[in-house]
């Protein structure tokens, strides 16, 4: 799997959009990017993932540049209960395989 | 529907005991990954089974550790002769066969040897 790199602590405002960096400049072209989040206490969560075009769902949207090397997930509405860990993890989405966990971004939500 | 299920939930142990832990994955998932997490790292990769075939094996910490998948459903991680390091939380996750493969992961189980 290809390493990614993401910075090790970001803060946002309660309401704002909350915007996290991830570069993955090692991607190849049968990998997809996804991000799971974990919550104090909690199992990792899955949010989203994507291959080249843009995704959103319910939870968030992620944006994968034109040449794949980097992407920005992105939580429109950030609310307290988004303070976690986010990790951005590149691996091969067509087949099961385990996940490689880097350390990770961890998002506080400020009032 | 149900989700991953883990138990215990919480295990203390005594240095040098044997103890196993339990996960029973999402009904129809094909997959099933391991994963460990001590106090204040990140997640380390154990083991995963998927369908038939072959378990990958290679994040076992040593020969200590051990993991079964009976009847392509519940699975049994089982750690003899624990040591004090072998504390952390014990993560179990599952997944469909499928184009995203994400995982979905159970809620641990703390061990802690003595």
């Amino acid at each position: 799997d290809a390493k990614t790199t993401q910075p090790p602590s970001m803060d946002c405002a309660e309401g704002r959009a909350a915007n996290l960096p991830c570069n993955h400049s090692t991607i190849s072209g049968n990998e997809y990017v996804y991000w799971y989040r974990q919550i104090h206490s909690q199992g990792p969560q899955y949010i989203i993932h994507g291959l080249k075009n843009n995704e959103t769902n319910e939870m968030a949207s992620l944006i994968i540049t034109e040449d794949r090397k980097s992407s920005t997930l992105i939580l429109p509405h950030a609310t307290l209960r988004d303070t976690a860990v986010y990790y951005c993890i590149v691996r091969v989405g067509s087949s099961a395989s385990k996940i490689i966990f880097g350390s990770g971004t961890r998002l506080s939500i400020r009032p | 529907g149900a989700g991953v299920s883990q138990s215990p939930s919480n295990k203390v142990t005594e240095k040098g005991k044997d103890v196993e832990l339990r996960c029973d994955p999402i009904s129809g998932h094909t997959a099933l990954y391991w994963y460990r997490q001590s106090l204040g790292q990140g997640l380390e990769f154990l083991i995963y089974f998927q369908g038939n075939s072959a378990p990958d094996k290679s994040g076992l910490p040593s020969d200590r550790f051990s993991a079964e998948r009976t009847g392509g459903s519940v699975s049994t991680l089982t750690i003899q002769r624990t040591q004090q390091e072998d504390s952390a939380v014990y993560l179990c996750a599952s997944s469909r066969r499928g184009q995203s493969n994400e995982q979905f992961f159970g809620p641990g189980t703390r061990l802690t040897v003595l």
